[in-house]
């Protein structure tokens, strides 16, 4: 069945440090794939996606490259902030199905 | 636009008492997930719907729970008896023709 496979957590940098939180899937067919961030005591919000190979999904900074020969979406960003403190989730969805998610990555950014 | 809305907000409760949890979609958002997070298991898909209608329960942990969503605009997920390790933070979604789920608040339950 489709899966997605997170970088382990938790991640610990500090402000301005390059932040990488690897993302791997299995799928048939073509899924979408998408970032979610969740921060302290709220729901998840979809922070990028990508729909289609090679496209780069980008927002706040952050950005994700759909890589359909690798199957990765790794999600990136060149300098974090102390807000970016959250628990990160790489997902797909392949055709009607639902959303598949991974385990989530925590991040903490110190000052 | 009220996002996804979800009550209570938080419900701490005695084992073997009955616990409902409610969600108010989108309006317009014709499909409705309920999700269960925990440390141990992360994210997990409870249920969803389509159209009101449940297409996919595999999810559901067992017969202590079920859910329901009677109209568009409202659904319910119950626990009856609730069980100590049934605490956790309950998420309700829904999502529109786009692929992009709104998730709500959530719900968090302790259950002692």
């Amino acid at each position: 069945g489709d899966s997605v496979t997170q970088m382990e957590g938790p991640v610990t940098l500090s402000e301005e440090a390059f932040l990488t939180i690897n993302c791997t899937y299995t799928a048939t067919g073509y899924p979408s794939l998408f970032w979610y961030v969740q921060y302290p005591g709220e729901g998840l919000q979809l922070l990028l996606k990508a729909t289609k190979a090679d496209d780069k999904g980008s927002n706040k900074g952050f950005e994700a490259t759909y890589r359909k020969e690798t199957t990765s979406f790794h999600l990136e960003k060149g300098s974090v902030q102390v807000s970016d403190s959250a628990v990160y989730f790489c997902a797909l969805k392949a055709g009607a199905q639902k959303l598949v998610f991974g385990q989530g990555t925590r991040l903490t950014i110190n000052p | 636009d009220a996002g996804v809305i979800q009550s209570p907000r938080h419900e701490v409760t005695e084992m073997g008492q009955e616990v409902t949890l409610r969600c108010k979609p989108i309006s317009g958002h014709n499909s409705l997930f309920w999700y269960r997070q925990t440390m141990m298991r992360g994210l997990e898909l409870l249920i969803y719907f389509n159209n009101n209608v449940p297409i996919d329960d595999s999810g559901m942990p067992e017969d202590r729970f079920s859910a329901k969503m009677p109209n568009a605009s409202f659904s319910t997920l119950k626990i009856q008896p609730s069980e100590p390790r049934d605490s956790a933070v309950y998420f309700c979604a829904s999502r529109g023709e786009t692929t992009e789920q709104y998730f709500g608040p959530g719900t968090r339950l302790t259950v002692t």
